[in-house]
């Protein structure tokens, strides 16, 4: 089956750093979702992104499916972003990467 | 508008007993699915729908157990339970599979077997 893997496994970040997630998937994709787990466990849909780029507000995604990556960046960080960022690919039955745990201090 | 609820949120179950995770939406979705998540893992798929009175299976469907009669509600079984069952259930609801889908998650259901 498809491998998805996500780097980094852990980051720390200063309220208003810049930073980048990255999803790896092993075969060609159709669909890619990012999803944020706040610290209470709720997962949310950020991004339906299967290539190209989409903003939303100072969060953006990237999708390269061509070289099997994409990409999440997150601006001028806050304390709310702060929880697990997954990638996931697959439409109605997601494969899940084990995500990066971000860690946003004021 | 619910959306997705699942219950109970908290459950602790003996090895060997049998219970029900409930999960209902209110968004009149075909597809919905349940995931269980390990400790610094993604999630998993358990079992899938795409509509009533059709369910399969996903990577980690022992010791499930589905149905779907009505389009609203999905229900995860819980066989004979065991201690590698220990998990927190998330049940999950979408309209299709098309492009701009929106999947939505219930909050979780934290499940104790000892």
């Amino acid at each position: 089956g498809i491998q998805v893997e996500q780097s980094p496994p852990d980051l720390i970040l200063q309220e208003g750093a810049n930073s980048t997630l990255r999803c790896n998937f092993s075969d060609s994709v159709n669909n890619l979702q990012w999803f944020h787990q706040n610290p209470w466990g709720q997962l949310i849909n950020l991004f339906y992104i299967p290539s190209g780029t989409k903003q939303n507000g100072r969060l953006s995604a990237t999708t390269v499916a061509t070289e099997r990556y994409s990409l999440l960046y997150i601006s001028s960080s806050q304390t709310t972003d702060s929880g697990v960022y997954f990638c996931a690919v697959g439409a109605h039955k997601l494969i899940f990467g084990t995500g990066t745990r971000l860690q946003v201090f004021p | 508008n619910a959306g997705v609820t699942q219950t109970p949120k908290f459950q602790v179950l003996k090895t060997g007993q049998s219970m029900t995770l409930q999960c209902a939406q209110d968004m009149n979705h075909e597809y919905m699915s349940w995931y269980r998540q390990d400790p610094g893992m993604g999630l998993r798929l358990i079992h899938y729908s795409v509509g009533a009175g059709i369910t399969d299976q996903g990577e980690v469907p022992n010791g499930y157990n589905v149905s779907r009669s009505t389009t609203e509600d999905f229900p995860l079984r819980l066989l004979s339970a065991a201690p590698s069952q220990t998990s927190v259930y998330f049940c999950a609801s979408s309209y299709s599979t098309g492009p701009g889908n929106t999947i939505y998650f219930g909050e979780g259901s934290w499940l104790t077997v000892v």
